[in-house]
């Protein structure tokens, strides 16, 4: 079954407390992606990468972290830094970056308290 | 900088009316444009690509057309089910390369 993994579905922590979502891709996708979602709203896109080992920001990359070390891995990691952890977060990929459709994952809710 | 807007942002039909979904966009400059589907808490379906150079792209019960020179995009859905309730976003890609900019979507109900 081809597709889009992200784990987990719900993840709650404490203030101050780094932590790391997983995305995995089977596709063989080149480019992968993250964004965030809050309640009622479009997308917002936070990091990107269209190859291994390379990846630039999004709109809103303050206090989020990302690493490419695998084709088929894109962890997100939101740190202290960043001011409104609370969200829903999609992952998503495409066969290149060059304007192909995107493929998204189930996403994961994150509550910080 | 690209600005997506979909409004309404909620619609309610009953079951069997077609359903019209707008999406304005304010460069005009786009490469193509896409729509999705979300279910409550899940993530998104792609369910059409709409290429700068097309008016319009179909599949089944739904039919997305293109209007570049307008800013605008809708997305039909013929003979609406209750199945079909969700919110309908969309997403303008600028370049081929570029990152997509998401309207903030149309919640719809449809009532059996």
């Amino acid at each position: 079954d081809g597709g889009i993994t992200q784990s987990p579905k719900y993840l709650f922590r404490k203030e101050g407390q780094n932590v790391t979502l997983s995305c995995e891709q089977n596709l063989n996708h080149d480019a992968m992606y993250w964004y965030r979602q809050d309640p009622g709203q479009g997308l917002r896109l936070i990091y990107y990468s269209q190859i291994v080992n390379d990846f630039q920001k999004g709109d809103i990359a303050e206090g989020y972290s990302v690493s490419r070390e695998k084709k088929e891995s894109f962890p997100l990691t939101v740190t202290s830094a960043q001011k409104n952890p609370t969200a829903f977060y999609l992952c998503a990929s495409s066969i290149s970056p060059l304007g192909y459709e995107q493929y998204f994952g189930p996403g994961t809710r994150l509550t910080v308290t | 900088k690209q600005e997506v807007t979909q409004i309404p942002a909620a619609l309610s039909v009953p079951e069997g009316e077609n359903l019209v979904l707008n999406c304005s966009f304010t460069d005009s400059a786009i490469y193509n444009l896409q729509w999705f589907r979300q279910d409550p808490g899940k993530g998104l379906t792609s369910l059409l690509l709409i290429q700068s150079s097309q008016r319009e792209q179909t599949s089944g019960r739904l039919n997305a057309s293109l209007d570049k020179s307008s800013g605008r995009s809708t997305l039909y859905i013929a003979a609406s089910q209750p199945g079909d309730s969700a919110t309908y976003l969309c997403a303008a890609r600028r370049a081929a390369g570029n990152k997509l900019t998401f309207g903030g979507g149309t919640r719809v109900l449809v009532k059996p």
